[in-house]
């Protein structure tokens, strides 16, 4: 069955101090791990695809990089803007639909 | 308009009331979902379709059903609402071949008293 956990549930950052995101998943075949960002009150927004272990995407102050068990979500020196909730999703092989983690509630302090 | 409108925004519907939660899209997307969000248990998936015409069931589909009469709509029917279908709802599009991210609408928080 497959699964995805994601961790810290909420995580507490001062401006500028970087820290990472944990997304770990169990999954058959993996067609693509996706990352989102949703701001409260609003439907998640996409952030990156990546397709096989290795694979790194950037934008702006966020890295993503995928293993065979788990995807790690980098943001370097944030800002207040990136407080959000974070939710990594699993598509498996021969599935065309996405499997949600619970997300990362981050907060940036000025 | 661009991506993907939700209607209502919001609804606060007595129990064994019929319900009708609307999505259009307008990026000629060829597949479509239905989630819902609750607390602590993220995005689950309701129902979806693969291309008009066509749909199928998906992790919580009881008590909903969908229809995809064309390609732009995508509605979500509860026919006799109960409180556990208290919930954020999002509809979400994509295209089937090529690039497999969805993109999500704004939701549609509802109520059931």
């Amino acid at each position: 069955e497959d699964q995805v956990t994601q961790s810290p549930e909420a995580l507490r950052l001062q401006e500028g101090e970087s820290s990472s995101l944990n997304c770990s998943y169990t999954v058959s075949g993996l067609r693509g791990l996706f990352w989102y960002r949703q701001d409260p009150g609003k439907g998640p927004e996409f952030l990156f695809t990546l397709y096989s272990a290795g694979e790194e995407k950037e934008k702006e102050r966020l890295k993503a990089t995928l293993t065979k068990k788990e995807s790690f979500l980098h943001i370097t020196a944030p800002k207040p803007e990136d407080s959000a909730t974070y939710l990594c999703a699993v598509q498996a092989t021969g599935a065309n639909n996405l499997f949600f983690g619970t997300g990362t509630r981050l907060t940036v302090i000025p | 308009i661009a991506g993907i409108t939700q209607a209502p925004t919001s609804q606060i519907l007595a129990a064994g009331r019929r319900m009708t939660l609307r999505c259009t899209q307008d990026m000629r997307h060829n597949a479509m979902y239905w989630y819902r969000q609750d607390l602590g248990l993220g995005l689950r998936l309701i129902h979806y379709s693969n291309t008009a015409g066509t749909t199928g069931k998906g992790e919580v589909p009881d008590g909903y059903s969908v229809s995809r009469a064309n390609t732009d709509d995508f509605p979500l029917t509860l026919a006799s609402a109960v409180p556990s279908q208290t919930s954020v709802y999002f509809c979400a599009s994509r295209v089937t071949s090529g690039y497999n991210e969805q993109f999500f609408g704004p939701g549609t928080r509802l109520t059931v008293l």
